[in-house]
Parts: C-alpha cells; structure tokens; sequence
C-alpha cells in the first residue's frame, strides 16, 4: 500500500517567515495530495490540495509544489502568522479508484513565534 | 450547515464493554471513513464505505466492525475493546463524484479502554 513520509516532525519560525513541509509518497499511482491543518483540540480540516496533472498550486500565503518524477510534494507557508500555529498532514490518494482512502504522513507541528 | 457528527466526544471505558461510537453526515456522501490518531502516527484508516451496503478494511481494521444500512450513517463498533485501543477517533466524508475530493472531518471522539 501507500506510504507517505513528512518531516519535519516539529517546526519553530519567526513570525514572517516562511516555513517548508515536506512530504514523499511511494505509490506512482497516487493521483491526489491533499493538506490538512489541525488546530490544538480540533478536528483536520482542507487547507489546499493538488491533483497530479498541475506541479503548483497557491491560494494566498499557502502554496503546495508537486514533483511527480520524484514522488514528493509540499507546503510553503510565506509570512506566517501566530494563527498558522497547528500540525499539518500531507496525504496521499488515488481518486479514480472508486473510494477515495486517504493515506497521511506522521504529522508536523509548526509554531510561528511571535 | 452541512456537517459531520459524532457521538460521544469522550468515552472512558473498561476492557471488553461492548461500544458503539456513531457518526453521521448530512451532505448525501458516498463516501464515509473511520481513522484513529495516536501521537507520532498520524491518522491511520481503520474502514471505509463507498455506499450503502459497502465496507471495506483499511490500515487498522482489527477489533473494529462498522456497518453502512443508511448514506448518512456510519457507526464504528468495538466488540471488545481493549486499552491499546485507547485513542482520537475522526469519521469523514467524501463525495465520490469526479474533482469533488475534499474529505469533511467529524469532532473527533477521545476514547479511554481501561
């Protein structure tokens, strides 16, 4: 099966700084990669997603790079902000596949410093 | 509002009593899904369902049954729960329909197995 790997595990920036997660998958048919941000005490919730037919996409200060050839994608958070505080998953799916079973890296708890 | 539920929130509970813990959504999805969260593993799937009628095992499915009698409802069962099953539980939904992807999140359910 599917497995994703994320590092960092923790992450500590400067308020305004940027901040870098990083995900690699192993399974080539792996068609979809979304990102999920958990806030202390909430449940995962969409933040952005890629399908694999585009290696970029950007909503704002988040923006998710996807590289096929080597199976690794991630998040880039520019200007981070306290609120941006949170433990983010990658995960990986295959959408075509008649379920839609997310497969999620370990986690990374980013703290923005103020 | 369109949303996903879950009951209890919290659950402490003693090794082989019989639980139930239900989830329901109310955005006609197809698609359902259990996960359990433990620290450093990230969320790991335990079973899903694509319609009524249908389920399948996951990651994790051992000592976990779920049945799917209606769309909106997707309850986990746990025959005989034992303390390694001590962990956060999140249902999800999906729509299966093509670029219609984004899995919605449930509270969450803490459940202690004493």
């Amino acid at each position: 099966g599917e497995n994703v790997e994320q590092h960092p595990s923790t992450l500590s920036v400067q308020e305004g700084d940027s901040a870098v997660i990083k995900c690699t998958y192993s399974d080539s048919a792996s068609n979809y990669f979304p990102w999920y941000k958990q806030e202390l005490g909430k449940r995962p919730q969409l933040i952005i997603d890629i399908r694999s037919n585009v290696g970029e996409k950007k909503d704002q200060r988040i923006a998710v790079t996807l590289n096929k050839t080597a199976k690794h994608f991630s998040l880039h958070i520019t200007e981070t902000q306290p609120e941006d505080s949170a433990v983010y998953f990658c995960a990986a799916s295959i959408i075509d596949a008649g379920a839609n079973n997310l497969f999620f890296g370990t986690g990374t708890r980013l703290t923005v410093i103020p | 509002e369109a949303q996903v539920t879950q009951n209890p929130r919290y659950l402490i509970t003693v090794t082989g009593k019989k639980l139930t813990v239900t989830c329901s959504q109310n955005m006609n999805h197809e698609y359902m899904s259990w996960y359990r969260q433990d620290p450093g593993l990230g969320l790991r799937q335990i079973y899903y369902s694509m319609n009524v009628e249908v389920t399948d095992k996951g990651d994790v499915p051992e000592g976990y049954k779920v049945s799917r009698k209606e769309k909106r409802n997707f309850p986990l069962i746990l025959e005989s729960p034992s303390p390694n099953q001590t962990s956060l539980y999140f249902c999800a939904s999906s729509s299966l329909a093509a670029g219609d992807n984004e899995q919605f999140f449930g509270p969450g359910t803490r459940l202690t197995v004493l």
